[in-house]
């Protein structure tokens, strides 16, 4: 059964602060990694993906993945109140395999 | 717009009833998908298909039955519908190995 964990939060910071999510996967053939964030009663939105070892960073978003370690993470800086959401973290190799975390709930408190 | 538009939004139905849940998508992706979204669960698919009149089972596919004549449509049809079926559906789409794109989701309510 391919897994993807995340910690299950809440997650509570500071408004400005860095706010850190992540997760674990069980596949090593998962190649594709995906970042979701959910507001309450919407639907999961695109946030990031990543495909190499490495940091890829998009705004105020930064993506993690070490494949040796099977961890993926997703920093935020300089985080707002409207980040305040659950994240989900997906895993797959190939649009078929995606399995996806629970997801964290982040709060951000002004 | 171009998009993927699920439907009805929000449905109550009674036990043993059947019920179809609608998909489109306007990007002509191969791929489409059903979750369903659970307190404790998360996302868990149910059904996946790579082109029109090819679909295979997820990881909870037992009382749902989908097909794909057309490549834009994928819809989910409960054919005898429990308690245990009350959930959000998302349906989704993509190319291969890109990523998902969600639908705003069916809030369904079994009575």
């Amino acid at each position: 059964q391919k897994e993807v964990e995340q910690n299950s939060g809440p997650l509570s910071v500071p408004e400005g602060a860095i706010a850190s999510l992540n997760c674990t996967y069980s596949d090593r053939g998962s190649q594709s990694f995906f970042w979701y964030r959910q507001y309450s009663g919407k639907s999961p939105e695109l946030i990031m993906f990543i495909y190499s070892n490495g940091d890829k960073e998009d705004g105020r978003f930064t993506a993690q993945l070490n494949k040796a370690s099977q961890y993926v993470s997703l920093l935020i800086r300089d985080s707002q109140p409207s980040d305040s959401a659950t994240y989900l973290c997906a895993g797959g190799g190939g649009s078929e395999k995606l399995v996806f975390g629970k997801g964290t709930k982040l709060t951000v408190n002004p | 717009d171009a998009g993927i538009t699920q439907s009805p939004r929000y449905k109550i139905t009674e036990t043993g009833r059947q019920v179809t849940l609608m998909c489109h998508q306007t990007w002509s992706h191969s791929y489409m998908f059903w979750y369903r979204q659970d307190l404790g669960h998360g996302l868990r698919l149910i059904y996946y298909s790579a082109a029109a009149d090819i679909t295979d089972k997820g990881e909870v596919p037992d009382g749902y039955v989908v097909s794909r004549s057309k490549t834009e449509n994928f819809p989910l049809t409960l054919e005898s519908a429990t308690r245990s079926q009350t959930s959000v559906y998302f349906c989704a789409s993509s190319e291969w190995d890109s990523p998902l794109h969600f639908g705003n989701g069916t809030r369904l309510t079994v009575t």
